[in-house]
């Protein structure tokens, strides 16, 4: 059985771009959640999508935003970037929200 | 304010020893707590999860234990060996509605030959 996949793997850019990450879950699996981890810090929450709507949201500015498709694979985006974006950007996806979640390898995103 | 604080910040053993690391949490209502393992520059993967009504679970030569009354849990490493060398991270996921994950910042684990 496939894990959670996401791509790219490495994306490089500069401040005031855009990035786009992907993440298509584990088949079957309908919650798919977005985590930022900044080189040395611990993992903090982006963004939770499930049955395609936006359920929770973490602390971050609205320039994160995402969405998630009929076929629950999911994109986040980061408009107007900032150096202290730069980070390891974590999807995971879990059969429902109570459940276990499972790993994608991460994007790692590098604002010049 | 729901917050989950892992202790020590950074460990160092030797192979072959035990190790226990420490996640205290703040988080109400409580739901579960889980303990993940990730490797430098990958994914984070699921060790255990505990409910409110389990003490103790294991998993393999990983051994996690909650108390409820005073909101502590601990992993414990039996045996450790190289491959446990990595970050352990404590999450506590409230319930009420749609759950919330509150996560701690985790604990660096190195096992030294």
């Amino acid at each position: 059985e496939a894990g959670v996949t996401q791509s790219p793997t490495h994306l490089i850019k500069t401040r005031g771009q855009q990035a786009t990450l992907r993440c298509s879950p584990i088949s079957g699996h309908t919650s798919v959640y977005w985590y930022q981890q900044a080189l040395g810090l611990g993992l903090q929450f982006l963004l939770w999508y499930d049955e395609g709507e936006e359920r929770n949201r973490g602390n971050f500015p609205p320039r994160f935003s995402g969405r998630q498709f009929p076929n629950y694979s999911s994109e986040l985006n980061v408009n107007a970037l900032e150096l202290e974006d730069s980070a390891l950007y974590l999807c995971a996806s879990s059969l429902k929200y109570t459940d276990t979640q499972y790993f994608g390898p991460g994007t790692r995103l590098t604002v010049l | 304010k729901n917050q989950v604080e892992q202790s020590p910040q950074s460990l160092i053993i030797l192979e072959g020893k035990n190790c226990t690391l420490q996640c205290n949490y703040t988080v109400s209502p409580f739901s579960n707590l889980r303990w993940y393992k990730q490797d430098t520059g990958r994914g984070p993967v699921s060790l255990t999860i505990m409910t409110f009504s389990e003490n103790t679970k294991s998993n393999g030569r990983y051994t996690a234990t909650l108390d409820a009354d005073t909101k502590q849990s601990s992993l414990h490493i039996t045996a450790s060996q190289l491959s446990d060398s990595a970050s352990y991270i404590c999450v506590v996921i409230s319930s009420g509605g749609y759950n919330k994950l509150i996560f701690g910042a985790g604990t660096r684990l190195a096992v030294h030959p």
